[in-house]
């Protein structure tokens, strides 16, 4: 019973090309957050949204859009794909008060050739 | 800003011995700090925090961590290591400038538990 899931694990996809990855939560958390993982295993957020609003959008290009159809969902559609855009995505959860850390998902990984 | 930051790429240790990962920060106020492991090609799962209370924090698979204001460090630690420690860990810090909770992470220590 994963309590945060990405889909799909594995994306290998050519450039330019629309690609989108879903994330669902089943822990009832108000916040869901995207962070890109590159090859030098930096962690970077992306995105956050709590109860479907938009409340951390740090510097992606505009073709990255996540979507979040509701408070257990988050999704993330990127546009014309780039060789630089190669990394892992990790979805993450987290309640939206106190001082809770997040919980993960097991992660995307995307390859642009 | 707040920020985190882990000096070492690497760690490595001999299985058995104790292991330090060390981690300092920096904050505007109080810290929330926290470490996350990852193992190999997995997500990250969280394995202690640091809110308040006890500057020793215990959390999962036997680590524990130490919260030491003066010299704004929460190294983590465990008197035994074993060879499946081996992993990815990262120090992370609550940013409490905002409503967001957003996380901010050091940039990763590899912990190598040899046998």
């Amino acid at each position: 019973d994963t309590a945060v899931s990405q889909t799909p694990k594995y994306l290998v996809t050519q450039m330019g090309n629309d690609k989108s990855i879903k994330c669902e939560q089943n822990l009832g958390h108000d916040t869901m957050y995207w962070y890109k993982q590159d090859s030098k295993k930096f962690l970077k957020i992306m995105f956050s949204y709590n109860n479907k609003e938009l409340i951390i959008n740090e510097t992606v290009p505009n073709r990255f859009s996540p979507k979040s159809p509701d408070k257990a969902h988050l999704n993330l559609h990127i546009n014309s794909l780039e060789l630089g855009d190669s990394a892992v995505y990790f979805c993450a959860s987290s309640p939206n008060h106190g001082a809770g850390g997040y919980t993960f998902g097991s992660g995307t990984r995307l390859t642009v050739v | 800003a707040q920020s985190v930051a882990q000096p070492e790429d690497q760690v490595n240790v001999a299985e058995g011995n104790p292991l330090t990962v060390k981690c300092t920060y920096s904050v505007s106020g109080n810290p929330y700090l926290f470490w996350y492991v990852q193992y190999p090609n997995r997500g990250l799962q969280f394995l202690l925090k640091y809110i308040t209370g006890d500057n020793l924090v215990k959390g999962s698979y036997g680590f524990e961590a130490e919260f030491n204001k003066s010299q704004t460090s929460f190294h983590l630690k465990k008197p035994s290591a074993l060879v499946s420690d081996s992993a990815l860990y990262f120090c992370a810090v609550r940013d409490l400038g905002g409503a967001t909770n957003k996380l901010i992470f050091g940039t990763g220590t590899l912990l190598a538990v040899q046998p």
